[in-house]
């Protein structure tokens, strides 16, 4: 099993659809992270999951819906999205979210490519 | 809040030669750590390399080196022996209180 796995690793939707992206880590991490990455701009965090609580919800539209049953899992539920939300979509974990003593280094899901028609 | 500044979108490197990527940054804490990560076609992100920001020496990794310049704010990579393999986006990040990416250099590798 690689660390951080994703399902789909591509989907494409209509605006009126509603799917999930899964992610899954095997590395006994803590935190759980969603990241967006588009085309020649910097990733941008989506939202962190510590613990199974969230703690970080970047202005996030409500279109866009995490969930974390367990530090293991991780979705992002999508509904009435727009075509500017087409991009690939990241999940990340760390052993903790920026613990002291900790890199807090990231490690990625190969990401799942979403395209809103 | 910090900003990470990737200069160069795009670079190329005669395989066998050595290629360096620039990266500066913009934070007002002291204790941070700097990454690079690379980023292959329709593959995952890996880390390449990290740098503690309290650690005066550069960070190594086989071909993999860091110019660590914490007055400057400014952390470029180099990758020596450039390969084929090497063909990918690369991500300058930093990581204070959270994390943030520059927006990437995609380097070709020209055999």
């Amino acid at each position: 099993e690689t660390g951080v796995t994703q399902t789909p690793r591509h989907l494409v939707m209509g605006m009126t659809n509603k799917k999930s992206l899964k992610c899954e880590q095997h590395l006994g991490h803590n935190a759980m992270y969603w990241y967006k990455q588009s085309a020649k701009k910097p990733l941008e965090l989506m939202f962190v999951y510590s613990l199974e609580e969230r703690v970080e919800n970047n202005s996030v539209p409500s279109r866009f819906s995490p969930e974390c049953p367990n530090s293991s899992h991780l979705f992002l539920h999508l509904h009435t999205l727009q075509p500017e939300d087409s991009a690939l979509y990241l999940c990340a974990s760390s052993e903790g979210f920026f613990q002291t003593g900790s890199t807090g280094e990231l490690f990625f899901g190969e990401g799942s490519r979403l395209t809103v028609l | 809040a910090q900003t990470v500044t990737q200069s160069q979108p795009e670079m190329s490197v005669q395989e066998a030669e050595t290629v360096t990527l620039s990266c500066t940054y913009d934070t007002s804490e002291s204790d941070y750590y700097l990454f690079w990560y690379k980023q292959p076609p329709s593959r995952q992100m890996i880390l390449v390399i990290r740098q503690e920001a309290y650690k005066q020496q550069n960070a190594t990794e086989n071909r993999f080196s860091v110019n660590f310049q914490k007055a400057a704010k400014s952390f470029s990579l180099k990758i020596s022996d450039s390969q084929l393999g090497d063909a990918a986006m690369y991500f300058c990040a930093y990581r204070g209180n959270q994390f943030y990416f520059g927006t990437g250099t995609s380097l070709t590798v020209i055999p």
